[in-house]
């Protein structure tokens, strides 16, 4: 079974659209993560959130929203895409603080006509 | 602010060598230290996780030495494999409780026969 799986893998779409990505864990984590990683491959921390909390990244634009129906899911809401939002998105899972690995889906390849 | 460096974009070695990968940090006091492998069209996985009071973590054909006084971690394949040809990421954990994980650029590693 995989333990974090995104959906859908790849997504194209126009400029000025609204979008979602899903993800789900299976692994009872209770904090899950977006992460951002552009054509450079540098993966860069969006958003993190447990069922108390949610941490956003300054440098997020609010256009990007996290959603979390129950603890096994974070879903990922973008609006307004623009050309710079082009990028492959992963979600992951931990137990949160730094002693812990994170279990990371294969990622959602975005790209932006 | 926190900065994480992995001095080589790419490592070519010939199959059965050592390969050494270097990460550098500045700016900050991890007290954990993890490395992670990315294959083409998927998500990183984790390999090994080094605490600031540790030196040296094994496991099996890999080490992970983790300097506090120098800043620097340096990442070991012995008996070097063509399979073992990947991105590795270093990951340093970021500020706040939840374990935000900041990414080095990664160095991809070619193993040739």
């Amino acid at each position: 079974d995989t333990a974090v799986s995104q959906t859908p893998k790849y997504l194209v779409t126009q400029m000025g659209n609204d979008k979602s990505i899903k993800c789900e864990q299976n692994l009872g984590h209770d904090t899950m993560y977006w992460y951002k990683q552009d054509s450079k491959k540098f993966l860069k921390i969006m958003f993190s959130y447990n069922n108390k909390e949610l941490i956003i990244n300054e440098t997020v634009p609010n256009r990007f929203s996290p959603k979390s129906p129950d603890k096994a899911h974070l879903n990922l809401h973008i609006n307004s895409l623009e050309l710079g939002d082009s990028a492959v998105y992963f979600c992951a899972s931990g137990t949160g603080g730094g002693h812990q690995p994170q279990h990371f889906g294969d990622g959602t390849r975005l790209s932006i006509l | 602010s926190q900065k994480i460096e992995q001095n080589s974009e790419a490592l070519n070695i010939q199959e059965g060598k050592t390969a050494t990968l270097t990460c550098n940090y500045t700016n900050y006091s991890p007290a954990y230290l993890q490395w992670y492998r990315q294959d083409p069209g998927r998500g990183p996985v984790f390999l090994l996780l080094i605490r600031e009071n540790e030196k040296e973590k094994r496991k099996e054909r890999l080490k992970v030495t983790f300097d506090t006084t120098l800043k620097q971690s340096l990442f070991h394949i012995t008996a070097s494999q063509p399979a073992d040809s990947a991105t590795y990421l270093c990951a340093l954990v970021g500020d706040g409780s939840q374990g935000n994980l900041i990414f080095g650029k990664g160095t991809k590693l070619s193993v040739k026969p």
